[in-house]
């Protein structure tokens, strides 16, 4: 099983349609979450944080759910320009007490006219 | 825009060349990273420098150099590549390093490496 599973998609949805995304971490003690946006042929940007408690930023909500060890992404109102692949990371302690970065395959999205 | 800037943004060159991949970020970041990425691939962790300090290798083959001058810079020195060297390269910084802490890693926009 890896680490960080997402949905590879595509999703492909109208403008104005609202989509969201899910990404699984198979590690317990996962502590940090971040969704990136990556566009084609382009460096991985961060879109957001992750929090306990879910936050919004516009258009975009990101929620935790550690009982079943998933995050999400819901993206409200699309526009043709959020058409990119969304990555999950996790940073997660390691047996050897040290912290490790994992990206997720991620999931894209292409929103049309 | 990118606080994280690469140079040059792409690079050809042959299998017995030498090059460097360059990376600077002002934000008084004090961990660094090289990344190699294939396409349709999330990005592979290939270094992690700590403090200036080499913290992470991550067996990666030694025709593959890095280099830390200082705490803003970072280089990549590359030499007798294969073919299948040929991705994006991209260079992060956090603001401590992420295997102590939980800061999100920022991405410079990378350098297209081809391999003929």
């Amino acid at each position: 099983r890896k680490e960080v599973e997402q949905d590879p998609g595509p999703f492909n949805v109208p403008e104005g349609a609202t989509v969201a995304f899910n990404c699984t971490y198979s590690n317990s003690a996962s502590q940090s979450f971040f969704w990136y946006r990556q566009d084609c042929r382009k460096e991985p940007k961060l879109l957001m944080s992750v929090y306990s408690s879910g936050n919004e930023d516009g258009r975009f909500t990101a929620q935790l759910n550690r009982a079943s060890q998933y995050i999400s992404l819901l993206i409200r109102d699309s526009k043709l320009s959020d058409s990119a692949t969304y990555l999950c990371v996790v940073i997660s302690s390691m047996d050897t007490g040290r912290r490790a970065l994992t990206f997720g395959s991620g999931t894209r999205l292409q929103v049309q006219p | 825009d990118t606080e994280v800037t690469q140079t040059p943004k792409h690079l050809v060159m042959g299998m017995t060349n030498k090059k460097s991949l360059k990376c600077e970020q002002h934000m008084g970041h004090r961990a660094m990273y090289w990344y190699k990425q294939k396409a349709k691939k999330p990005p592979e962790l290939m270094f992690v420098y700590s403090y200036e300090k080499l913290s992470i290798n991550e067996s990666v083959p030694s025709r593959f150099s890095p280099e830390c001058p200082n705490s803003s810079l970072l280089n990549l020195h590359l030499h007798a590549l294969q073919p299948e060297d040929s991705a994006l390269y991209l260079c992060a910084s956090s603001r401590t390093p992420t295997e102590n802490s939980n800061q999100p890693q920022h991405f410079g926009d990378g350098t297209r490496l081809s391999i003929l």
